[in-house]
């Protein structure tokens, strides 16, 4: 599985756009790009997953570049609800082992 | 649907008690994960079953646990001789079919070994 770095926390105001970047050098052919969010005190919570290009779906917006070694994921209008631990995996979405394997992800602090 | 509940929230025991976890996972969800999170860590992978069978167990999963889901639907986890490390969130995790974006977590179980 493709190693995965993010910045560990980020700090933005409500109604801003909140764009957070995750590295994947090493990202295989068959792998996707799959973000959750999670609340304190909750388990996490699939938001968008992409393979190329751009997805958007009624959370957020995923972009992915050419050579896929990176990707962000944006929050447009952020409330302070959006307030939570982003977590960027990759891989074969489509292999036999389908555990989640999370790194330490982005702490998002959203503020009146 | 009522979604992934895990049972209890929080437990407190002392060090060398045993405790055992239940998750009942959404009803005809085939798949069922099992995850521990520490504090400022992402969660990390413990164990996966499908259906009945186990098929998938993490090193992390030392010889003092032991997970089962006898029919398929509810699971159970067990620590034996717990330990301070053993301090942590445990979550579970079902799903209807493979892939990454597809596994619905539960609230989680927060136990401290005092």
């Amino acid at each position: 599985l493709a190693k995965t770095t993010q910045p560990i926390s980020m700090d933005s105001y409500e109604g801003q756009e909140v764009n957070i970047t995750c590295s994947h050098n090493n990202i295989a052919t068959n792998d996707y790009i799959t973000w959750y969010q999670q609340f304190p005190s909750q388990g996490p919570r699939f938001i968008i997953q992409g393979y190329k290009t751009k997805v958007t779906n009624e959370v957020a917006s995923l972009f992915i570049p050419a050579d896929r070694k990176s990707s962000t994921l944006s929050l447009p209008r952020v409330s302070l609800s959006d307030t939570a631990v982003y977590y960027c995996l990759v891989g074969d979405s489509y292999s036999d082992t389908d555990k989640l394997i999370f790194g330490t992800g982005t702490r998002l602090q959203v503020f009146p | 649907d009522t979604g992934v509940s895990q049972d209890p929230r929080h437990k407190i025991t002392k060090r060398g008690q045993n405790v055992t976890f239940r998750c009942d996972p959404i009803s005809e969800h085939n798949r069922l994960y099992w995850y521990r999170q520490t504090l400022g860590q992402g969660p990390e992978f413990l164990t996966y079953f499908q259906n009945e069978a186990q098929l998938e167990k993490s090193r992390l999963l030392s010889d003092r646990f032991s997970a089962e889901r006898p029919k398929g639907s509810f699971s159970t986890l067990e620590i034996q001789r717990t330990e301070q490390g053993d301090s942590a969130m445990y979550l579970c995790a079902s799903s209807s079919r493979q892939g990454l974006e597809t596994q619905y977590f539960g609230p989680g179980t927060r136990l401290l070994v005092l």
